[in-house]
């Protein structure tokens, strides 16, 4: 039972465009929700969360986007560089579980020059 | 700070043999996780620890995994007998929660391990 859906196992943009990496949950206890990327041979870092009473989330060129209805979250990257090219993970909790995370399978972003 | 330390980085095994995967957590940090990532259902939790103490396992495949920690610091995750689907890499992960951050965790570098 994957309770955190990443769709689209790879992505493909071109350098200075913007990249849309979507997740989709179906837990509805959970409050909050975390982007990580994680680059080949390396263990996974955190990159930007949003909490359930928020929409959006913005820290530099990464922007969270919310919708509880619809049990929908993206990340927005703008632009896009080569060095965001990796595996990004999304990841939804309750944060009454003591910080337990439920991750999805990932997507392959590649940015392309 | 040295961040999660993870020993070792690689581990080939021959199927029936016992394999041992060591974390040291990041000081300070009170949680500590251990996660398996596979191409089919990505980060798996197998399990955590919240101060020493196993608070949910229910990630844990079958009887042939087990999970310690014998101090505050250091854990370790055992396969036997180890058989090849159990190829996959290891992650474990600390934190210690905060409010601006409350569930952010800290991942080392991951043990690939190779059944044969």
């Amino acid at each position: 039972d994957q309770q955190v859906k990443q769709n689209s196992p790879s992505l493909s943009v071109q350098e200075g465009r913007i990249s849309i990496l979507n997740c989709d949950y179906t837990n509805s206890m959970f409050d909050y929700f975390l982007w990580y990327k994680k680059y080949p041979a390396e263990g996974p870092t955190f990159l930007i969360s949003i909490s359930s009473i928020k929409d959006k989330n913005e820290d530099g060129r990464f922007t969270v986007f919310l919708n509880k209805s619809a049990k929908h979250l993206s990340l927005h990257i703008v632009p896009s560089q080569p060095g965001d090219s990796a595996v990004y993970f999304c990841a939804g909790t309750n944060t009454g579980t003591a910080s337990k995370l439920t991750f999805g399978t990932g997507t392959r972003l590649q940015v392309t020059l | 700070d040295a961040g999660v330390i993870q020993s070792p980085r690689h581990e080939v095994t021959e199927m029936g043999q016992e394999v041992t995967l060591r974390c040291k957590l990041i000081s300070g940090h009170n949680s500590l996780f251990w996660y398996r990532q596979t191409m089919m259902r990505g980060l798996e939790l197998l399990i955590y620890f919240n101060n020493n103490v196993p608070i949910d396992d229910s990630g844990m495949p079958e009887d042939r995994f087990s999970a310690k920690m014998p101090n505050a610091s250091f854990s370790t995750l055992k396969i036997q007998p180890s058989e090849p689907r159990d190829s996959a890499v290891y992650f474990c992960a600390s934190s210690s929660p905060r409010p601006s951050s409350p569930s952010e965790q800290f991942f080392g570098p991951g043990t690939r391990l190779t059944v044969l």
